[in-house]
This record gives structure tokens, C-alpha cells and sequence, in this order.
């Protein structure tokens, strides 16, 4: 099993519109989470971080729920230069060590057309 | 003033063949990566550094081998080239989070290194 499954998408949704990615996590002791962006034959660049209860950055709102080990992403007032692939990623401590990695998704791919 | 950097961009070479990847970062981040990103997206880590020291080092072939000459390069050479080793490899630095006492944690990439084996 995968430590972080994600839907692939395709999602293709007009400007204006609002669109929500869904991310789950297997290992409950994950300790941090991100939402990162990568666009098309280039780098991921991180979008936002989450370590609480969700937090928002202007039109983009990310939730966390530990209970369900479920995080989102929501995107508000889409614009065409948010197509990309959105990765969701955790952050999770070998057992007994401080020394994290990062776990990423396969990513969800958007594309916003005019 | 490039955070991370990485070269080449491209490298196509032959099979049976031996390459390096260079990576260089000016964040003053103690912790450094090595990513695979094969053809269907999937970014997964092979090696990471800790103050040169090796913390992370995932089930990945001994043909693949880092060297950090000091925490803001780490170098991947790899030995023997296969077809299979085609894939995008990425380079990445982080800092510590204090806020949660874990090693590594927001990674800032580089641009990536597109390896063709043919």
C-alpha cells in the first residue's frame, strides 16, 4: 500500500469555477503535510504547508483531518495559470528518529480552460 | 541566485555507460535529496544527506551512488547505465523544522536532470 494515494484525474474545469482534490495517508503517525505544484517539465515547488487543522492562502484552502488521515485541497476561482499537477505530500519520521522523508502522491492533474 | 541547482538539464547517453549529476544549493540547508521521477509522475526518494553524512538511503541498485563533498553539494553517479534508469532525477535541500523537531521538511527543488538511456 501506498503512503499517500491520491486521485490522478484528470480534472478539467472551467476559470471561475472551484475544484477540490482529495489526498488520504496511511501511516497515523505522519507528523506534517504539504501541497505541492508541479508544472508541466518542470520542478515541484511548494503550494502550502498544513500542520494544523487547514489553513488558506488567498483562493486556496487546504484541510486536514487526522481522524480520517485526509487531507484536501481546495482551489476557488480557478484561473487558467493554476493548470499543473498538485501533489500532496506527508512527512513522516522513521520510528525512534527525528530524520523525516517526505512521501509524495502520484499527483492530481488540472487543467482550466477559458 | 538560484536556490538549488542542478546539471546538466539533459543527458542522453548509451547503455553501459557511466554519468553524473551535480547538484548545488545556496539556502545554507543542512539536508539534501536525491528524487526519481519515473514516466508516470511518481516521485520517489532514493538518497538523502544529513550534513554529508548518509541518513536516507532507499532500496535503489549500487550502480546509483551520492557523494557530498560538503552540505551544499550532493553529487549522484551512476554506474552501468539501463534503459530502465530513464526518468527525471531531482535534486532537493530542506531545513529543519522546529516546529515539529523533524529533519527535512519543505523541500525546494531543483530543476531536474532528464536522463535518456538509449
Amino acid at each position: 500500500r501506498k503512503e499517500v494515494e491520491q486521485d490522478p484525474g484528470p480534472f478539467n474545469v472551467p476559470e471561475g469555477a472551484t475544484v477540490a482534490f482529495n489526498c488520504t495517508y496511511s501511516n497515523s503517525a505522519s507528523q506534517s503535510f504539504f501541497w505541492y505544484r508541479q508544472d508541466c517539465r518542470k520542478e515541484p515547488k511548494l503550494l502550502m504547508s498544513v500542520y494544523s487543522s487547514g489553513n488558506e492562502d488567498g483562493r486556496f484552502t487546504a484541510q486536514l483531518n487526522r481522524a480520517s488521515q485526509y487531507i484536501s485541497l481546495l482551489i476557488r476561482d480557478s484561473k487558467l495559470s493554476d493548470s499543473a499537477t498538485y501533489l500532496c505530500v506527508v512527512n513522516l519520521a522513521d520510528r525512534g528518529s527525528t530524520l523525516g522523508r517526505l512521501y509524495f502522491g502520484r499527483g492530481t492533474q488540472l487543467t482550466v480552460w477559458p | 541566485d538560484t536556490a538549488v541547482s542542478q546539471t546538466p538539464k539533459y543527458l542522453v547517453t548509451q547503455m553501459g555507460n557511466d554519468k553524473s549529476i551535480k547538484c548545488e544549493q545556496n539556502l545554507g540547508h543542512d539536508t539534501m535529496y536525491w528524487y526519481k521521477q519515473d514516466s508516470k509522475k511518481f516521485l520517489k526518494i532514493m538518497f538523502s544527506y544529513n550534513n554529508k553524512e548518509l541518513i536516507i538511503n532507499e532500496t535503489v541498485p549500487n550502480r546509483f551512488s551520492p557523494k557530498s563533498p560538503d552540505k551544499a553539494h550532493l553529487n549522484l553517479h551512476i554506474n552501468s547505465l539501463e534503459l530502465g534508469d530513464s526518468a527525471v532525477y531531482f535534486c532537493a535541500s530542506s531545513r529543519r523544522d522546529y516546529r515539529v523537531d523533524i529533519l527535512g521538511t519543505e523541500a525546494f527543488f531543483g530543476q531536474g536532470t532528464r536522463l535518456t538511456v538509449v
